[in-house]
């Protein structure tokens, strides 16, 4: 199979401060997605990149596939911010592996 | 419907039971996944669909874990004989096909504890 971590694996941050959320994977992969987890489990799409940059609001990735990394960007943290943030890549075509994520903890 | 649904969003059974759990997919979507995710752990591949086949069934833990798919649309996973440690969450998982380029949408999960 394919590694893929995260890091870090715990984030504290106050209230209007950026962050950078990493993601390595060990080998090629034709897809890479971000997800938040809210509290109910719910996992919501924040990007499909499977190389690029992409932006979305407060919120931005930049997947640079030759190097097997991915980074996910949160500016002005808000607490609504909080949960789990995964990385999951699609590796030979059909299976998505996930890290096993970071949680983000936003103070007011 | 808009999203992906999964019943029940609960289920509690006692060791030895059968269980089965729904996926219903977004319409239109051809390719379908089962996920179980354990606490503190991102979520871990069961199996994928193309179709009414299973296309890949190698993350499915031992022969108590089945599912089928039989029209292509509603996915059923089942779990013969339960046992404690099949306690987790498990995620379903729709796209427009198989294979790269396409984005996975996930359902809310059936949270699964076998007492």
């Amino acid at each position: 199979g394919i590694q893929v971590e995260q890091s870090p694996p715990d984030l504290i941050l106050q209230e209007g401060a950026n962050s950078t959320l990493r993601c390595n994977f060990s080998d090629s992969v034709n897809n890479l997605q971000w997800f938040h987890q809210n509290p109910w489990g719910q996992l919501i799409n924040l990007f499909y990149i499977p190389s690029g940059t992409k932006q979305n609001g407060r919120l931005s990735a930049t997947t640079v596939a030759t190097e097997r990394y991915s980074l996910l960007y949160i500016s002005s943290s808000q607490t609504t911010d909080s949960g789990v943030y995964f990385c999951a890549v699609l590796y030979n075509f059909n299976k998505f592996y996930f890290g096993s994520g970071t949680k983000l903890n936003v103070k007011p | 419907g808009a999203g992906v649904s999964q019943t029940p969003s609960n289920k509690v059974t006692e060791k030895g039971k059968y269980v089965e759990l729904r996926c219903d997919p977004i319409s239109g979507h051809t390719a379908l996944y089962w996920y179980r995710q354990s606490l503190g752990q991102g979520p871990e591949f069961l199996i994928y669909f193309q179709g009414t086949g299973a296309a890949d069934d190698s993350g499915l833990p031992n022969d108590r874990f089945f599912a089928v798919r039989p029209e292509g649309s509603v996915s059923t996973l089942k779990i013969q004989r339960t046992e404690r440690g099949d306690s987790a969450v498990y995620l379903c998982a729709s796209s427009f096909s198989s294979g790269g380029g396409n984005e996975q949408f996930f359902g809310p999960g059936t949270r699964l504890t076998v007492l």
